[in-house]
Parts: C-alpha cells; structure tokens; sequence
C-alpha cells in the first residue's frame, strides 16, 4: 500500500541557513510522483517541486531542492537561505502509476524561521 | 494560471443541516478532488472524479457526496452535518491521471459544525 511519512512535526531554522524536511515513501509500483507544497498560515496550498521516479537527477526550483535517495525511498526537501516567508506547513505527496488517480499526502512538518 | 476556486472561506452550520461546498476550475482539468485536513492527519482523501459524472471513493466517504454535472465544477455535499466533520475543506484539481500531474489547490473552506 502506498505510504508518506514525515517525522518531524515541526522544525526552527535560522534565516538565511539551509534547513531539510524529511519524507519517505512506499509504493511498489516502479512509476511514481512526489510532490512537495507548501502552505502558509492563509491556508491555500502552493506546489513547489515535483520528482518522477525515473528521473535522473535531483529536482530542483530556485531555492527548493529535492534529495531523491530511491534506494532508501526518501525524497527530503532542501530549503536553502532560508526567508522569513518561509515559515510555513510542508507537505509531502505522492502519485504512483497504478492508475487509482490518487495522491496521498504525509502529515506534514511546520516550519518556523528565526530571525 | 490554473485557478481553484471555493464558493465560502468559512462556513457555519448546524447539525443535521445539509451543507454544499462548491468548488470550480478554470484550467479544463480532467480530475478534481475534495481532501479534508485536520491537525496531525495531514490531508485526507473523501472523493475524486477523473471525469464529468464519474466519482470515486477517497479514504474516508462516509457522511459525504459528490456532484460533477460539469467538467469545471466539483461539489460536495454532507447530507446531515455532524460535529465531526468540522475541518478544513480542499478542492483540487490536475490535468491529466499522468503520474507527474501536480494538484492545484483552491484556498481550503473552514466549515465549523455547531
């Protein structure tokens, strides 16, 4: 069955460091999505990175990285320089091939940057 | 840009009314979905559609329904609002059933039950 896990409830990060969120994963099918969004306290939630399973190399989008480890089905979403704006709900998704159309989602890590 | 919109931002009903949330894409989508989110459950799947007049069950359906009569609109419906059903409210919707299709969100209905 497939699963999402993020373990740490809620994290602090200093502006301007860099600050990782944890995620991992079950399918057992070989195609699969993961999707990272965020939310902030307005509620609406934001699309921030995507990565396919058969992707090569490790998505990225400005300051979002995405440390895609398939060995160890972990997909953690790296923050670099981290802004006040930043402070936020995180949430990590995924889709697999096996054609339910479903994205299920983890729990989700708050995210606070100090200033 | 895609937009998602939801009818109500916050909603307050009594028990035992029958509530609608209404929720409309602008973007052609082929598949809308309706999520609830509680504190410490992440999001939770009640119902998606892949196509006008077609639904599928989420992970959690009881006390809900759905309506797609139109391709851009997505309704749902509690038929007899409980106080455990006060949550947040998401719409959503993706293009295609492609595994790399992101969901795109509407701004969340806060219903409280009273």
């Amino acid at each position: 069955a497939q699963k999402i896990t993020q373990t740490q409830p809620g994290m602090f990060v200093q502006e301007k460091e860099a600050v990782t969120l944890d995620c991992t994963y079950d399918t057992s099918d070989p195609s699969y999505g993961l999707f990272w969004y965020k939310q902030p306290s307005s509620g609406e939630m934001i699309f921030l990175i995507y990565q396919g399973s058969y992707d090569q190399q490790n998505a990225t989008e400005g300051r979002y990285s995405l440390n895609f480890q398939k060995a160890r089905k972990s997909a953690n979403l790296v923050i670099s320089a981290s802004q006040l704006g930043d402070s936020a709900m995180y949430f990590c998704a995924m889709r697999d091939g096996s054609g339910t159309y479903k994205y299920i989602f983890g729990t989700g890590t708050r995210l606070k940057v100090l200033a | 840009d895609v937009k998602v919109t939801q009818s109500s931002r916050y909603l307050v009903k009594r028990t035992g009314e029958k509530v609608f949330l209404e929720c409309v894409q602008d973007m052609d989508h082929e598949n809308m979905f309706w999520y609830r989110q509680d504190p410490g459950l992440g999001l939770r799947l009640i119902y998606f559609s892949y196509d006008v007049k077609m639904k599928e069950k989420g992970d959690i359906p009881e006390g809900y329904s759905v309506s797609r009569e139109k391709k851009e609109r997505f309704s749902l419906i509690l038929e007899s609002a409980s106080t455990n059903q006060t949550s947040m409210y998401l719409c959503a919707s993706s293009l295609t059933d492609r595994v790399g299709s992101p969901l795109h969100f509407g701004n969340g209905t806060r219903l409280t039950v009273t």
